[in-house]
């Protein structure tokens, strides 16, 4: 399967400071997109970038992806207790037609 | 949780016998998916279906089966023959297989 990889595995930041967080894969992709998951729960989407888009941005998230290192970042700006969750990249490529997932990133936000 | 439900939310069984798994969706999507995650670990697919009374094997479909015959129902059964069931598993759909996924909230079955 081709999917990506976050780094770091874990993540804590104390409130109001910034998050970040990696994702790097190996196959050319049409998409990369970043979803989040509470403890126990489903995955909500964040942001969908296509393979030829460099930035984009959704309230307090901006994620990046340069296609030349083959990464993505995903940034959390002014964090809040509520942004505590795992945060997983998946790349979606026409190798395969399907999305796969990395093994994500655990933020934990201390008050 | 975006239009999809699972049910149940939790599901014990005992080893042997097998279970199904309840995906419905009312968003319209044409792809349905089934995942497995273990702990700590990122989501495999098991079954995804882009028509109905289509479906294509995921990566890890041994042991596991699934219908599709109807554009909301997707449910999935694990059958005695999966030699590591318990796990949390998600539903998903999507408009089309290149787009966003919206998920269910999970069921997590334990296998004794």
């Amino acid at each position: 399967s081709q999917q990506g990889e976050e780094d770091p595995q874990a993540l804590s930041i104390q409130e109001g400071e910034n998050a970040t967080m990696n994702c790097s894969y190996k196959t050319s992709i049409n998409n990369l997109q970043w979803y989040r998951q509470n403890s126990g729960r489903g995955l909500v989407h964040l942001i969908l970038i296509r393979s030829n888009e460099r930035e984009k941005h959704s309230g307090r998230l901006r994620v990046t992806l340069d296609t030349s290192k083959k990464s993505s970042s995903l940034l959390i700006t002014a964090s809040r207790a509520a942004d505590t969750a795992s945060y997983f990249c998946a790349i979606y490529s026409s190798n395969d037609y399907k999305l796969s997932f990395g093994a994500g990133t655990t933020v934990t936000v201390r008050a | 949780d975006g239009g999809i439900t699972q049910s149940p939310k939790y599901l014990f069984r005992k080893e042997g016998q097998n279970v199904t798994l309840s995906c419905e969706q009312n968003l319209n999507h044409d792809a349905m998916y089934w995942y497995r995650q273990d702990p700590g670990q990122g989501l495999r697919l098991i079954y995804y279906s882009q028509i109905v009374n289509d479906f294509q094997k995921g990566d890890i479909a041994e042991g596991y089966s699934v219908s599709r015959e109807k554009k909301e129902s997707f449910p999935l059964t694990v059958t005695s023959a999966q030699k590591n069931p318990t796990a949390f598993y998600l539903c998903a759909s999507s408009r089309d297989r290149e787009l966003r996924q919206y998920f269910g909230p999970g069921t997590r079955l334990t296998v004794t």
